[in-house]
């Protein structure tokens, strides 16, 4: 059981290059989320996914696409990288709470450093 | 958005001296959460906290869910060097979807020998 996985772990991309994020859990849960952790910042939400085949927005999703077209990954992409983007990037899944929605208890991977030039 | 105002940023201690740190909000929340985050990793969930008044221990960690459930309390007690680290408090707010986590800034702890 290797909980929250992802991958890589670090890349040094150029201004202006494409690149995806992988993230996997095998803990069988319906909620999945990508956020960045900058300096000062804390945690920021990108985008969610409350099931497979369903993607919403966060607070900070502009530069960023996401999809989830298998229960277990959650692919985080950069269209078009910027310098703004130097980032550590989490995700992170929980399961689903009693009453039908998420359990809040947000069980997170050990992240992809990213920095961009 | 909800924002959550985590004091202090930083301490520094002695090993074995007692910890604490809180966490508040201008908004009520309906649940509390604790994170540790070592360096080079993701946070870890220490403790999770659903009901006000609540006060629940791990260990040497102790957390409480504020009566008002505007806040939120965290105290380790008898620090040993293993928990250096960030701590982070994090929230869902009364009326959040699915998206409504918010986090602190975080409070560094740092343990002088």
């Amino acid at each position: 059981n290797a909980g929250v996985t992802q991958t890589p772990k670090f890349r040094v991309l150029k201004t202006g290059q494409s690149m995806t994020l992988l993230c996997a859990q095998d803990m069988n849960h319906e909620y999945m989320y990508w956020y960045r952790q900058d300096p000062g910042m804390g945690l920021r939400l990108i985008h969610y996914s409350v099931g497979e085949g369903t993607t919403a927005k966060g607070e900070v999703p502009d530069g960023y696409n996401v999809s989830r077209l298998k229960k277990q990954n959650f692919l985080l992409g950069l269209e078009s990288a910027a310098p703004s983007q130097t980032s550590v990037y989490f995700c992170a899944s929980s399961y689903s709470g009693t009453s039908g929605g998420p359990s809040y208890e947000q069980y997170f991977g050990p992240g992809t450093r990213l920095t961009v030039t | 958005g909800q924002q959550l105002n985590q004091s202090p940023q930083s301490m520094f201690i002695q090993e074995g001296e007692d910890v604490s740190m809180n966490c508040t909000s201008s908004s009520i929340f309906n649940t509390w959460l604790w994170y540790k985050q070592d360096p080079g990793e993701g946070p870890v969930l220490l403790i999770a906290l659903y009901k006000a008044g609540e006060l629940t221990s791990n260990g040497r960690l102790t957390a409480q869910f504020g009566i008002t459930r505007k806040d939120s309390f965290l105290n380790i007690s008898a620090s040993i060097p293993s928990d250096v680290g960030i701590y982070f408090c994090a929230g869902q707010y009364s009326g959040g979807g699915a998206d409504g986590l918010t986090f602190g800034k975080g409070t560094h702890l740092i343990i002088q020998p």
